[in-house]
C-alpha cells in the first residue's frame, strides 16, 4: 500500500465543470503539497498546506489532518486545467517529499 | 525572481558521451534537490543538497554525479549512463531543508534525457 493515495487516476470533465481530486496518506505529515504537472514536464507548486483551507482563484485546496485526506478543487474548469495533479507529503521525521501517482486531468472544451 | 532555471531543456546523448545538467535559482534557498522521473511515475528523489554539501544520495549509481559549487548552482554530470536512465530529470530548491517546518518546495521545468 503506497503511503500517498490520489484518486480518481484519471479524470476528464468538460470545460466548466467542478472538479475535486482526493489524496489519502497513511503517515504523520508536516505539510502537504499538491503539485501540478503539464505534459512539457515542469512542475509548479500550487499548495502548501499543514491545516485547514486555501484558495488560489480557481483553485481551492483543503487539509482534514485527523483523517489525514487532502482534496484540490477546481472551479470553472477550463482546458488550460489539464495536467497532472500530484500530491506530495513532508512526513513529520525525514526531510523527504513521498509523492502521489498523480492524478490525470482532462478538461475539454 | 521564484524560478528554478535547467538546461538544457532537452538532452540526447550515446552511452560513451559525458554531459552535465545544470539547476539555478537565485532565491537564496539554500537547499536543492535532484529527482528522476519516467514516464507516468512521480519523482523519486536521486540527491540533496544542504547549504552545498551533500546530504542525501538515495543510492545513486556512480554515472551520475552531483556538484554544488555554489549556493546557487546545481550540477548533474552524466558519464557511461544506459538507455534505463532516459528519463525527465526535475531540480527542487528550498529555503531551508524540507525537514524544516512549512518549506516549501519549487520545481525547475526538467531536462528531458534520451540515452541512445
Amino acid at each position: 500500500k503506497n503511503e500517498v493515495e490520489q484518486s480518481p487516476q484519471n479524470l476528464t470533465a468538460q470545460e466548466g465543470e467542478f472538479i475535486t481530486i482526493n489524496c489519502s496518506y497513511s503517515v504523520g505529515i508536516s505539510a502537504l503539497h499538491w503539485l501540478q504537472q503539464h505534459p512539457g514536464g515542469g512542475i509548479v507548486s500550487l499548495f502548501m498546506l499543514s491545516s485547514g483551507k486555501k484558495k488560489h482563484g480557481r483553485l481551492i485546496a483543503t487539509i482534514n489532518i485527523q483523517e489525514k485526506h487532502s482534496s484540490l478543487h477546481i472551479t470553472a474548469s477550463h482546458p488550460r486545467d489539464s495536467a497532472v495533479y500530484i500530491c506530495a507529503v513532508k512526513e513529520t521525521s525525514g526531510s523527504r517529499l513521498t509523492f502521489g501517482e498523480g492524478t490525470q486531468l482532462t478538461v475539454n472544451p | 525572481d521564484t524560478e528554478v532555471t535547467q538546461t538544457p531543456k532537452h538532452l540526447v546523448m550515446g552511452m560513451t558521451n559525458k554531459k552535465s545538467l545544470k539547476c539555478e535559482q537565485h532565491m537564496g534557498h539554500r537547499a536543492m534537490y535532484w529527482y528522476k522521473q519516467k514516464a507516468k511515475k512521480p519523482p523519486e528523489l536521486m540527491f540533496v543538497y544542504s547549504y552545498e554539501k551533500l546530504s542525501i544520495n538515495e543510492s545513486v549509481p556512480s554515472r551520475f554525479s552531483p556538484e554544488c559549487p555554489n549556493s546557487s548552482l546545481l550540477n548533474l554530470h552524466l558519464h557511461a549512463l544506459q538507455p534505463e536512465d532516459s528519463a525527465l530529470y526535475l531540480c527542487a530548491s528550498s529555503q531551508r531543508s524540507l525537514g524544516v517546518m512549512n518549506t516549501e518546495a519549487f520545481f525547475g521545468q526538467g531536462t528531458r534525457l534520451t540515452v541512445v
